[in-house]
């Protein structure tokens, strides 16, 4: 077991350029999430999937950001025509989720990628 | 008023104390409930979680949740300076995505 694995873990790129984030969760982990981070705050949900499965989006993501799990493995979320303003953490975290034992809502985070918008 | 709220940090403990951190959340409907720790510049790592009333012990980590008072805290027994850091209370709704907490700040001084 691996753990949640994230790249870039570090990117700084111009306003009005795009980025794509990739995430790697745990193996055989069915439920992929995204959330952002910013200084002296707790994650915000972003989006998440169940297998290849978007099944809800914050309406902190606007239309610039989209998230892919094509496979049901791993992840995208592309940021397009960056802004100041999503300079943050982004973090990714999977879980197991089977059934209705609790238990497997346990979410796993990986290191994340920070991104500086110049 | 947010979903969930911490105390305000930061908490300053001398080596070998025991810190206290609460939590309390607004949606009555919360199933489960997680403690993460995050170093500075780190992602947040899970520590505890708790699912029923009543207290959860894990080495020198002491969970404790009331659903009836939607509360829930997090001791940190003999506290080591390798403890300092944010600690993130998350709860988890039915739709399965987690609500967090501000975090709370915490500084072990030897």
């Amino acid at each position: 077991d691996t753990g949640v694995s994230q790249d870039p873990r570090h990117k700084i790129t111009k306003r009005g350029q795009n980025v794509t984030f990739r995430c790697d969760p745990i193996s055989e982990h069915n439920r992929l999430y995204w959330y952002r981070q910013t200084l002296g705050q707790g994650p915000e949900f972003l989006t998440y999937f169940q297998n290849e499965a978007q099944l809800e989006k914050s309406r902190l993501l606007s239309d610039r950001f989209s998230a892919e799990r094509p496979k049901g493995s791993f992840s995208t979320l592309e940021i397009q025509r960056t802004e100041q303003g999503d300079s943050a953490m982004y973090l990714c975290a999977s879980s197991p989720k089977t059934g209705g034992d609790a238990s497997t809502d346990t979410q796993y985070f990986g290191p994340g990628t920070r991104l500086t918008v110049l | 008023q947010k979903e969930v709220e911490q105390n305000s940090g930061p908490l300053s403990v001398p080596e070998g104390a025991i810190a206290s951190l609460n939590c309390t959340y607004s949606d009555r409907v919360s199933q489960s409930f997680f403690w993460y720790r995050q170093y500075s510049g780190k992602s947040p790592e899970l520590i505890m979680s708790i699912y029923s009333n009543g207290d959860k012990e894990d080495g020198r980590f002491t969970a404790q949740l009331n659903k009836a008072s939607q509360y829930v805290s997090l001791l940190i027994r003999d506290s080591q300076p390798s403890d300092s850091a944010t600690y993130l209370c998350a709860v988890n709704k039915v739709d399965y995505k987690l609500s967090f907490g501000a975090g709370t700040t915490v500084t072990v001084r030897a």
